[in-house]
């Protein structure tokens, strides 16, 4: 069983539209993370959240993005007004804790903009 | 700037034979290396790590060789089946106690085909 579930699998938008996509962690977790992948290349940072509060994020993680956990269990990322490069696989990670440094990664969300 | 490297990026090998996939990181401050195995349409899952205070670590037909010295790191798929077939990233991270939160900085990728 995935330590972590995403939905929606696939989600198909039109440029200039908002995407949430949601991770939800199968048991308490601490540290959460959103990685990005586009089609072929590796796998990038986006931003990791700790206590409620984004406690780093990359270049790519610019005011268009956004990411919240407003029900103490869903792990939302918020896209609000997609691009054409912003389709690409988006995975939710999860860790235990930072001392062992095993993240564990969910299904992934593939968000195709048009 | 390219914080890991890893080659070669695409890998053809017989069943039975060795797959070897190395990466090369620039920052000493990196302690926790791991490896992870992406299948088509999955997540990335972790298949193997290592910390810096030892040189090998071995589990089942998987084994890291971490070398400190030359900041580099492979990883060997001994006796490689077709169910190996898959996409490899070579990682890095820091342990917590500095303004690191534990995220992970990936390889290039590996593409693995081990042929029947």
């Amino acid at each position: 069983e995935p330590e972590v579930t995403q939905t929606p699998s696939h989600q198909v938008t039109q440029m200039g539209q908002e995407v949430i996509l949601r991770c939800v962690p199968i048991s308490n977790h601490l540290y959460f993370y959103w990685y990005r992948q586009i089609l072929g290349q590796k796998v990038e940072f986006l931003v990791s959240f700790y206590n409620n509060e984004i406690s780093e994020k990359s270049e790519i993680f610019d005011d268009q993005f956004s990411v919240e956990r407003p029900d103490g269990s869903n792990f939302t990322l918020k896209i609000r007004s997609t691009k054409l490069e912003d389709s690409a696989m988006y995975f939710c990670a999860i860790s235990r804790d930072r001392v062992t440094g095993e993240l564990f990664f969910g299904e992934g969300s593939r968000l195709t903009v048009l | 700037q390219q914080q890991v490297k890893q080659s070669p990026q695409s890998l053809i090998v017989q069943k039975g034979g060795i797959s070897i996939i190395n990466c090369a990181y620039e920052n000493t401050a990196f302690d926790y290396f791991p490896w992870y195995q992406q299948f088509p349409g999955k997540g990335p899952a972790l298949l193997i790590a290592i910390r810096p205070d030892v040189s090998e670590k071995k589990e089942g037909r998987f084994t890291i060789s971490f070398n400190k010295s030359a900041k580099q790191f492979s990883l060997h798929i001994m006796d490689s089946q077709p169910g190996d077939s898959a996409t490899y990233f070579c990682a890095v991270s820091q342990s917590p106690g500095s303004s690191n939160t534990g995220k992970l900085i990936f390889g290039q990728g590996t593409t693995l085909q081990v042929k029947p």
